[in-house]
């Protein structure tokens, strides 16, 4: 059965710091997505990472996939207020998509 | 414009009552998918379905159901055996049998039980 985890669940930083979000999953996958939520509104599709390796980016955003250690993780670098929002990974895999729980991220000024 | 909609926006059910959340997309999209999300938790999945007529169980399928008479649209009925069915109800859709399989969302329907 596939498992996905995030972590940290929750994270609170100050702006213009650096962090990680991780999320691990627990079989073989070569299809991961990452999405961000806006409170009370639906999942808005970030980034898809399509083989072993893959590392995309978009302004202060990056996700890179590790298919052989089943781990993706995402990196803020100078945090903002305006990425305050709630981060998902999901999980391609006989034919479900199946998400993680969530990385809820708040950003103080 | 191509999208996914989901209706109504907000629904409220009294106990016993048996309701319909509307999906419809016109994407082309083969696979469509029902989640579930409880506040401050994750996705969880309900029912997926991949072609017309056809349709699996997620992982809390119990007290609900689904049809997929066709592509476009794939409705989630919430039957009065789902105990506790206050949620916040999304859709989604992608392509499938390809390598990039991003699913793309509705705005969902939030469900409170009066």
């Amino acid at each position: 059965e596939l498992k996905v985890e995030q972590n940290p669940l929750f994270l609170s930083m100050q702006e213009g710091k650096n962090y990680t979000i991780y999320c691990n999953y627990s079989t073989t996958s070569d299809r991961l997505y990452w999405y961000r939520q806006d409170p009370g509104k639906s999942l808005e599709s970030l980034f898809v990472l399509l083989s072993n390796g893959a590392v995309k980016q978009e302004g202060r955003l990056m996700a890179s996939l590790d298919t052989k250690a089943r781990l993706s993780t995402l990196h803020i670098t100078a945090a903002v207020h305006d990425l305050s929002a709630t981060y998902f990974c999901a999980v391609d895999r006989d034919d479900k998509i199946i998400f993680g729980k969530g990385t809820r991220l708040h950003i103080l000024p | 414009d191509g999208g996914i909609t989901q209706s109504p926006k907000y629904l409220f059910r009294k106990e016993g009552q048996n309701v319909t959340l509307s999906c419809e997309q016109n994407l082309n999209h083969d696979a469509m998918y029902w989640y579930r999300q409880d506040p401050g938790q994750g996705l969880r999945l309900i029912y997926y379905s991949q072609i017309v007529n056809d349709f699996q169980k997620g992982d809390i399928a119990e007290g609900y159901s689904v049809s997929r008479e066709k592509k476009e649209s794939f409705p989630l009925t919430v039957t009065s055996a789902q105990k506790n069915p206050t949620a916040f109800y999304l859709c989604a859709s992608s392509i499938w049998q390809t390598m990039n399989t991003e699913a793309f969302f509705g705005q969902g329907t939030r469900l409170t039980v009066v």
